[in-house]
């Protein structure tokens, strides 16, 4: 049984950083792409990131380019997400979530993990 | 910029037909994915590829595309489907995926 487990959210001021992890397991991890999906509270999904099977690929969204950074140890089967010089309108819930294929074009999500809560207010 | 477009909400009788639509200029060329999300809880992948459905999901979800429209239809609504649902697709890179911003679907 595929199971993801993010950690790292909380209360954080803005300008501060914040890494995400994400525990996989129940699957090969090095075979599957993997992305970042958030959800501000009681607001839609908004794509965050996604890296290829091999860590060498990776896209962002236009909201998060050159602040978040995204990556991966398939040694330990866990997903990273390093959040620099956050901002108010990053809070929400970070999901990761996997694609049911090593490499990305038009890809999807078929599993996800129960989400960690961001908040970055002062 | 590619956008999907997805009505607010959708209101159906128990037992009836709900049609969820998503639009968007990029639909002719990408595949539509779509998801279930109940409250409180983490999104389901429902419909795959237009018109695949997932292992363990019911078959009275279905989908389908044409043109720049992608629809999720489910036969004979359950209360348990009440839920709020998005579309998925990319952009015209295929690397950047993009939500429709959901529809609440309500059962009567």
């Amino acid at each position: 049984e595929v199971q993801l487990l993010e950690s790292g959210g909380g209360l954080i001021q803005p300008g501060v950083s914040l890494r995400l992890s994400c525990a996989a397991s129940g699957f090969t991890f090095s075979n599957h792409a993997m992305s970042w999906v958030r959800q501000p509270p009681g607001k839609g999904l908004e794509w965050v990131s996604v890296i290829n099977n091999s860590g060498h690929r990776t896209y962002y969204a236009d909201s998060v380019k050159g602040r978040f950074t995204i990556s991966r140890d398939d040694a330990t089967s866990t997903l990273y997400l390093q959040m620099n010089s956050l901002r108010a309108e990053d809070t929400g819930f970070y999901y990761c979530a996997t694609v049911p294929f090593g490499v990305f074009t038009n890809y999807y999500f078929d599993h996800w993990g129960p989400g960690t809560l961001v908040t970055v207010s002062s | 910029s590619f956008e999907l477009t997805q009505p607010l909400s959708v209101s159906v009788s128990l037992g009836q037909v709900a049609r969820i639509t998503c639009s968007g200029e990029a639909l002719p060329k990408r595949f539509a994915y779509w998801y279930q999300q109940k409250p409180g809880r983490f999104p389901v992948l429902v419909i795959y590829k237009d018109s695949e459905r997932p292992s363990g999901i019911p078959e009275r979800f279905s989908g389908s595309s044409s043109g720049t429209k992608a629809t999720l239809t489910i036969s004979g609504v359950q209360a348990e489907d009440e839920a709020d649902y998005y579309c998925q697709s990319a952009d015209s890179s295929g690397a950047h995926a993009i939500f429709g911003g959901g529809t609440k679907l309500t059962v009567l």
